[in-house]
């Protein structure tokens, strides 16, 4: 399976830059996918296929990246982004999602 | 509105069976592939079944294969989940998630909670 490895936690002050990491173990290409789960709710889909930003979503959101090494960047940070980030690839089966990266604003 | 409302939430027995079911509107059923995704409590998210828009292919995680069974009615707008041996590591929120564009996720439940536990 094709794990995808987030780092588990950032925290950083509204109005700040934050950028958030998923790497593959292999390529995905760009068939990449990001998920916004805030507490107590289900995920909804941010960014997918790598920087393509989905429908409703904040342009404050975008994403970046191809074969291995995806970023999810938020810019600038609003308090109500507080919520975990999930990457998720479907170039191989099984489609697989990262860890998860917890942002916490400060 | 897209809108997809699980439902069977319960407590079980280890070995136990359940049944979820999920329906959907806002769009046109018939024509998409459905799954379900579960997330154990404090963890991640596990992509578990997937079924295409006919029914003519189903596809499950290692995890559940053999045990659980998905399945849908489309003349019923509904999405079901047949878990069958349960054990205490499929304790999870459940979450059926419409398939998007490239393998994406676009819209998903509000989930059920499945407790299995003696």
């Amino acid at each position: 399976d094709t794990v995808l490895t987030q780092s588990p936690a950032l925290a950083v002050s509204p109005g700040e830059r934050v950028t958030i990491s998923c790497r593959a173990s292999e390529s995905v290409s760009t068939l990449m996918h990001w998920y916004q789960q805030k507490p107590g709710q289900q995920p909804t889909l941010l960014i997918y296929l790598a920087s393509n930003l989905e429908s409703g979503v904040p342009a404050r959101f975008s994403g970046s990246g191809s074969g291995t090494d995806f970023t999810l960047t938020i810019d600038p940070v609003e308090a109500d982004d507080t919520a975990t980030y999930y990457c998720q690839q479907s170039w191989n089966d099984p489609l697989t999602f990262g860890s998860g990266t917890k942002l916490e604003i400060k | 509105e897209v809108q997809l409302v699980e439902s069977g939430e319960g407590l079980v027995q280890p070995g136990s069976s359940m049944k979820l079911s999920c329906v959907a509107s806002g769009f046109t059923f018939s024509n998409y592939g459905m799954n379900w995704i579960r997330q154990a409590p404090k963890k991640g998210l596990e992509w578990i079944a997937l079924i295409y828009y006919d029914s003519s292919s189903k596809y499950y995680a290692d995890s559940v294969k053999g045990r659980f069974t998905i399945s849908r009615d489309n003349s019923k707008n509904t999405l079901y989940l047949e878990m069958n041996s349960l054990r205490s590591e499929d304790t999870a929120m459940y979450y059926c998630a419409k398939r998007g564009d490239y393998g994406s996720y676009d819209y998903w439940g509000q989930g059920v909670m499945v407790t299995v536990s003696s």
